[in-house]
């Protein structure tokens, strides 16, 4: 157990939907990461906050959106979904502000577009 | 942007066999760790390894970081280490991990 935890484990939903994907970090971890596994782009960053502020974005889409709470919970919204949208999303934790340190993902939440 | 290549991308192997994988990447890293995606889609740490050696069990660990690589070592491989194995790795500085794109293991009984 990583101790990074992500609900739901599924999700099974129809195109046009938002959905929304919830991370707690490990305790103490300041970090929150997000990842995206698709079949043919492999793992892809998507965004990174560290105590509650946005830090860096990568390959993310503007119909995806994210937060992290004052308890350091974070949550992915997935908006307005296509069939190309399902994945595999990940979310990691780290006590760093950056990757210097070990990060920790969680099951990960899969996500089926139908 | 830093490139990660892993060695081989498939390896089939007999339980009790060993084997190594490699992965090399293109740039100086700070930041290096080795997971296993097990076939349930689980992405577990199996190593945080900037530099230097490590063995965890049956498991064992090298980064040269001057010469930008590093091995996994399974020995007595059993059928529980069938996935994917995936390195990835941070420069200093940065925000994101860069992930390889895998080697896959299967362990026949």
């Amino acid at each position: 157990d990583s101790g990074v935890t992500q609900t739901p484990k599924h999700l099974i939903t129809a195109t046009g939907q938002r959905v929304t994907l919830r991370c707690s970090p490990r305790s103490g971890d300041l970090s929150v990461y997000w990842y995206q596994q698709s079949l043919d782009q492999g793992l892809q960053f998507l965004i990174q906050y560290y105590n509650g502020e946005e830090r860096a974005k990568g390959n993310i889409l503007e119909r995806f959106s994210a937060q992290q709470f004052p308890d350091l919970h974070s949550e992915l919204n997935l908006s307005s979904l296509e069939l190309g949208d399902s994945a595999l999303y990940f979310c990691a934790s780290s006590s760093g502000v950056n990757m210097n340190t070990e990060a920790f993902f969680g099951q990960g939440t899969r996500l089926t577009v139908v | 942007g830093i490139q990660v290549e892993q060695s081989p991308p498939d390896l089939i192997l007999q339980e009790g066999a060993n084997s190594t994988l490699r992965c090399n990447f293109s740039d100086s890293v700070n930041n290096l760790q080795w997971f296993h995606q097990n076939p349930w889609g689980q992405l577990i740490n199996l190593f945080y390894i900037p530099s230097g050696t490590k063995q965890n069990g049956r498991l064992s660990a090298t980064t040269v970081a001057t010469e930008r690589y590093s091995l996994l070592y399974i020995s007595s491989s059993q059928t529980t280490d069938s996935g994917v194995y995936f390195c990835a790795v941070a420069r200093s500085g940065t925000y994101k991990y860069i992930f390889g794109t895998g080697t896959r293991l299967k362990v026949l009984a």
